[in-house]
């Protein structure tokens, strides 16, 4: 089915740890965007791709490295995880055309627990 | 800063029932306004978009509204139905589609 693929779906990492959120998508969307839900918070973005090679910082960007690797793919990078990055993450893609974007579709989300 | 508030956080109401879940937001100049339904456990799914140059929008029995002047969208559920209780998020569309949103209002529908 199309759609945006996120893997893994769940995931448990110790503290220190790295790991990579895999996503993907094959709607031939121009932006992708990674988000984190938390209870009491929301949902808040990590950072975004409004084109294929750049990248640009969302509200909550540090402790996160993403890489827009192709058209289709953004992966979001756990360099050393904490305890606060425990949270569901989503990955989103949307058609961007100068101000207006529509055909925003959300990946099922990874969910992250960090020990 | 843009913020979004969406109250009540929850609401219950019976089968039937026609309801107005609410999304308020404080910077007038917004790109669109996103209304989008998440169930437990899962992705949100997008129900309906405004531009800001849009009054409202309809699909099916879901109906959502754009007031600028007044910082105010609604979404109208008509002749509500148990498959319709799920969080409703609202969203600021942003300049380049970084959406900011509410918290959500969790709503159940009784049968």
């Amino acid at each position: 089915n199309a759609g945006v693929t996120q893997t893994p779906k769940f995931q448990v990492l110790k503290t220190g740890q790295s790991m990579t959120l895999q996503c993907a998508q094959d709607m031939n969307h121009n932006s992708m965007y990674w988000y984190r839900q938390d209870p009491g918070m929301g949902l808040r973005l990590i950072y975004y791709s409004a084109s294929e090679g750049t990248t640009d910082k969302g509200e909550v960007p540090n402790g996160y490295n993403v890489s827009r690797l192709n058209k289709r793919e953004f992966s979001l990078r756990l360099e050393s995880a904490a305890p606060s990055q425990t949270s569901v993450y989503f990955c989103a893609s949307s058609i961007t055309a100068g101000a207006s974007n529509y055909g925003y579709t959300f990946g099922s989300g990874t969910r992250l627990t960090v020990v | 800063k843009q913020e979004v508030t969406q109250i009540p956080a929850a609401l219950s109401v019976p089968e039937g029932e026609n309801l107005v879940l609410n999304c308020s937001f404080t910077d007038s100049a917004i790109y669109n306004l996103q209304w989008f339904r998440q169930d437990p456990g899962k992705g949100l799914t997008s129900l309906l978009l405004i531009q800001s140059s849009q009054r409202e929008q309809t699909s099916g029995r879901l109906n959502a509204s754009l007031d600028k002047s007044s910082g105010r969208s609604t979404l109208y559920i008509a002749a509500s139905q148990p498959g319709d209780s799920a969080t409703y998020l609202c969203a600021d569309g942003g300049s380049q589609g970084n959406l900011i949103f509410g918290k959500g209002t969790k709503l159940s529908v009784k049968p």
